[in-house]
């Protein structure tokens, strides 16, 4: 079975501008979170959303935002980049909300 | 807030033999869970293995296994005949629990351990 897939797998944007980063779920798993790993520093929660609907956030300005969609897959979108937003973006998928998340490769963010 | 306490940034352990990275816990709920990763260095997390608050017995995958003490807040990670493949970092991570309403993982700041052949 597949794994949880992100792309892209790389991106570079400039300050100010706004990224969509994708996330599809393992084929059966309903929930999806995502977390940002600035460099040397473990994952920061950032969403988590079940059967489409937002369940919790981090504390992340309102900059970043997210959806799922009703095949469960997943987008971040992050507005007004700033330099410090540059991170691994790391996508995790669990069949419902209180099981184990696994995780898909990540996007690799760097804001200029 | 929950809070995951790493202590070691850093492990060297020689091929074939047993190393544990530390892992403490901080939290009121009542029940959690407990996780260890490892992320190589192309950045995928890799789950490794789960400790529910409320289970008796100590969890075992393979060469992996979670030394649970409840009392002292501490869940290490026990990894038996080390591998060179063994070498990444390994992160300690405890799922909120059910009054949270969220379920997100709190991440220590890891453990890079390194295999020596």
């Amino acid at each position: 079975d597949a794994g949880v897939t992100q792309s892209p797998t790389h991106l570079i944007k400039t300050r100010g501008q706004q990224v969509t980063l994708r996330c599809s779920p393992i084929s059966g798993h309903k929930s999806v979170s995502w977390y940002q790993q600035v460099l040397g520093q473990g994952p920061q929660f950032i969403f988590q959303y079940y059967e489409k609907e937002e369940r919790g956030r981090g504390n992340f300005p309102d900059r970043f935002s997210a959806r799922q969609f009703p095949n469960y897959s997943s987008e971040l979108n992050v507005n007004a980049l700033l330099l410090g937003d540059s991170a691994l973006y790391l996508c995790a998928s669990s069949w419902v909300r209180g099981e184990t998340q696994y995780f898909g490769p990540g996007t690799r963010l760097l804001v200029l | 807030a929950q809070k995951i306490t790493q202590t070691q940034p850093g492990m060297f352990v020689q091929e074939k033999e047993a190393v544990t990275l530390d892992c403490t816990y901080d939290t009121s709920d009542q029940s959690y869970g407990l996780f260890w990763y490892k992320q190589p260095s192309s950045g995928e997390m890799i789950f490794l293995i789960y400790q529910g608050s409320y289970d008796e017995q100590n969890a075992t995958e393979g060469r992996y296994s979670l030394n649970f003490q409840k009392a002292r807040k501490s869940a290490n990670l026990v990894i038996s005949a080390s591998q060179l493949g063994d070498s990444a970092m390994y992160f300690c991570a405890m799922r909120e629990g059910q009054d949270t309403g969220r379920r997100a993982l709190t991440f220590g700041s890891g453990t890079r351990l390194q295999v020596q052949p």
